[in-house]
């Protein structure tokens, strides 16, 4: 079986600071991740993607993610957060033979001034 | 702008009714994704075509189906609806069939009362 978790429900950031998104997954085989960003209202854009090669990946709107096999985390960061960062943010893992995706619970972005 | 559409955008509609969702997919994509998102299941992988066959299924109840269409657009048909189906309703799409990266519509909100 395969299974994300997103450990945190809130954040809650000051502009400009840091921000970490935490992501643990568990799959048998070497793992396709994902991390999506949904704004209220709106569907779901994808932001980064890890297959294979480089574990730091590089993605829209200044966000990076480091795969690391041994924690079995994928976790997001962005080293400045900006006020239109305030959304809701899913990590997701494609398994199944690379036919099912599973979606974590999401993390609540809020930016505080 | 994901090049994905959807309609309707809301949907009212009593308990026992049967609605029908549609989705195109963005032009060049052969596989349609649907997913439920509610506040207490979270976002849920109903079900997968590709190229008009289906090709995965996830969480999808026996009273919902779907299909594509030769040209490649989707209907999620939702029957004998209950208040617990409230929710919204995503499509994606993506060139490959096992694709993470996928495209999400801006979702259709189904209130059932």
């Amino acid at each position: 079986a395969q299974s994300v978790t997103q450990p945190d429900i809130h954040i809650t950031v000051s502009e400009g600071a840091s921000l970490e998104l935490r992501c643990n997954y568990s799959y048998g085989a070497t793992p396709y991740l994902f991390w999506y960003v949904q704004s209220p209202g709106q569907g779901l854009q994808l932001l980064l993607k890890y297959f294979s090669g480089d574990t730091l990946v590089q993605g829209i709107k200044g966000f990076e993610a480091e795969f690391k096999r041994s924690q079995s985390s994928f976790n997001l960061r962005k080293p400045s957060v900006h006020w239109s960062d305030a959304a809701e943010y899913f990590c997701a893992l494609l398994g199944g033979g690379y036919q099912k995706v599973t979606f974590g619970t999401g993390t609540k972005l809020q930016v505080i001034p | 702008d994901s090049g994905v559409t959807q309609t309707p955008k809301h949907l009212i509609t009593a308990t026992g009714q049967r609605v029908t969702l549609r989705c195109s997919p963005r032009s060049g994509d052969l596989s349609v994704y649907w997913y439920q998102q509610s506040l207490d299941q979270g976002l849920q992988f109903l079900i997968q075509y590709y190229n008009g066959e289906e090709r995965a299924k996830g969480n999808i109840l026996e009273r919902f189906s779907a299909q594509q269409f030769p040209d490649l657009h989707s209907e999620l048909n939702l029957s004998s609806l209950e208040l617990g189906d409230s929710a919204l309703y995503f499509c994606a799409s993506s060139v490959e069939p096992g694709a993470g990266e996928q495209y999400f519509g801006p979702g259709t909100r189904l209130t059932v009362t």
